[in-house]
């Protein structure tokens, strides 16, 4: 297993078009997490999956933004009507966590987009 | 909510130097973890180092320890011994020890600087 792998690196996109981001965590982890970063700030908590379930989302997720985790694997990630606003860094994690204890995330590279 | 400030939007130092880097954050609860990330320019985020806020002893990885000061809410990093390769940007981070989302609060980061 190579780590988290995230698709395409970066995108660069016209307003108002659609984009999806693909993310393949790591194979023993439980747990799939979407984060965003701008420039010079720390991520943003997104949304998260439990196997398949996503089971929480930031209100930072507007109705723009969709995530799906089908059969518990791999994650896309949506935006729809893209917005200058969106332009920023897409990180994907993925963790372990037994009962409560977590061994801390494994983030994949990111994909950065740019919304023009 | 959790929040999570590193107050050194900078710093720089020469090759072999300690250099430490601080960290506050803000709760109310008694059990969560507390991370350090370190994210190369360009490169994916990595785990640095992880405390358990009940363990009172400071977690330590070869060159990189911690000091925590859990009346303080003070979770510093020190770097012994910097390295080129140690230039990045460091990111404390919070996540609290209890079922749900187990997210992580990042601060607004320290770029470090290495010189030769």
């Amino acid at each position: 297993d190579t780590g988290v792998s995230q698709n395409p690196r970066h995108k660069i996109t016209k307003r108002g078009q659609n984009v999806t981001f693909r993310c393949d965590p790591i194979s023993e982890h439980n747990r799939l997490y979407w984060y965003r970063q701008t420039l010079g700030q720390g991520p943003e908590f997104l949304t998260y999956f439990q196997n398949e379930a996503q089971l929480e989302k930031s209100r930072l997720l507007s109705d723009r933004f969709s995530a799906e985790r089908p059969k518990g694997s791999f994650s896309t990630l949506e935006i729809q009507r893209t917005e200058q606003g969106d332009s920023a860094m897409y990180l994907c994690a993925s963790s372990l966590v037994v009962l409560i204890t977590s061994y801390g995330y494994t983030f994949g590279s990111g994909t950065r987009l740019t919304v023009v | 909510a959790q929040t999570v400030t590193q107050s050194q939007p900078e710093m720089s130092v020469q090759e072999a130097e300690t250099v430490t880097l601080s960290c506050t954050y803000d709760t109310s609860e008694n059990n969560y973890y507390l991370f350090w990330y370190k994210q190369p320019p360009s490169r994916q985020m990595i785990l640095v180092i992880r405390q358990e806020a009940y363990k009172q002893q400071n977690a330590t990885e070869n060159r990189f320890s911690v000091n925590f000061q859990k009346a303080a809410k003070s979770f510093s990093l020190k770097i012994s011994d910097s390295q080129l390769g140690d230039t990045a940007m460091y990111f404390c981070a919070f996540m609290r020890s209890t079922q749900g989302a187990q997210k992580l609060v990042f601060g607004q980061g320290t770029r470090l600087t290495i010189n030769p």
